[in-house]
């Protein structure tokens, strides 16, 4: 069984592009999850997605967006990007939204702005 | 607030000895608690979670711990190795308005030296 896929695994933009991001989970997954990751704060929740509809939202201002289509793919979006969005973005699926279900996550992609 | 809090934030111990990482949340409701471990330019992988009655769990080298009474959590690294060294986090699942919320630690980072 495939693994949760994020591409592009690196990414180098300028200051004020805008970027998408993909992520495929595990098949059958209907859950998809994004967070940021820096050095200084750990793992920062961005948005969280079921059946194509957004379930919950961290605290990111709007230029951070996201979707999910129907076969569970998802992308995230951010635009007019800055220096500090400079960071690993993961996604992570799960199956079910049972209070025991583990998340699966991906490998990233690195995303540096200059 | 809901909050997850992990100390220390950094650690260097010498292959073979063991180690103890702390997690101190305030959630509520707690539905269960799951560390996960972070190797370097990758996702995080679940090691175990830990529900309300469970005080005690082993996933070989790696044991867990927790009391619900005065919400603390540890995970504890017997006889480490090389590949032990990576970032290990917290997560503590709170089911509320329906759907799980998951709230993370900023993570330890572990390095074990020959």
């Amino acid at each position: 069984k495939a693994g949760v896929t994020q591409t592009p695994r690196y990414l180098i933009k300028t200051r004020g592009q805008q970027v998408t991001l993909s992520c495929s989970p595990i098949s059958g997954h209907r859950s998809v999850s994004w967070y940021q990751q820096t050095p200084g704060q750990g793992l920062q929740f961005l948005f969280e997605y079921f059946s194509e509809t957004q379930r919950n939202k961290g605290n990111f201002p709007g230029r951070f967006s996201g979707r999910q289509f129907s076969n569970s793919r998802s992308e995230m979006n951010v635009s007019t990007l800055e220096l500090g969005d400079s960071a690993l973005y993961l996604c992570a699926s799960r199956g079910t939204d049972a209070t025991n279900e583990k998340l699966f996550f991906g490998s990233g992609t690195q995303l540096s702005v200059l | 607030k809901n909050q997850v809090e992990q100390s220390p934030q950094s650690l260097i111990i010498l292959e073979g000895k063991n180690c103890t990482l702390q997690c101190n949340y305030t959630v509520s409701p707690f539905s269960n608690l799951r560390w996960y471990k972070q190797d370097t330019g990758r996702g995080p992988v679940s090691l175990t979670i830990m529900t309300f009655s469970e005080n005690t769990k082993s996933n070989g080298r790696y044991t867990a711990t927790l009391d619900a009474d005065t919400k603390q959590s540890s995970l504890h690294i017997t006889a480490s190795q090389l590949s032990d060294s990576a970032s290990y986090i917290c997560v503590v699942s709170s089911y509320s308005g329906g759907y799980n919320k998951l709230i993370f630690g900023a993570g330890t980072r572990l390095a074990v030296h020959p």
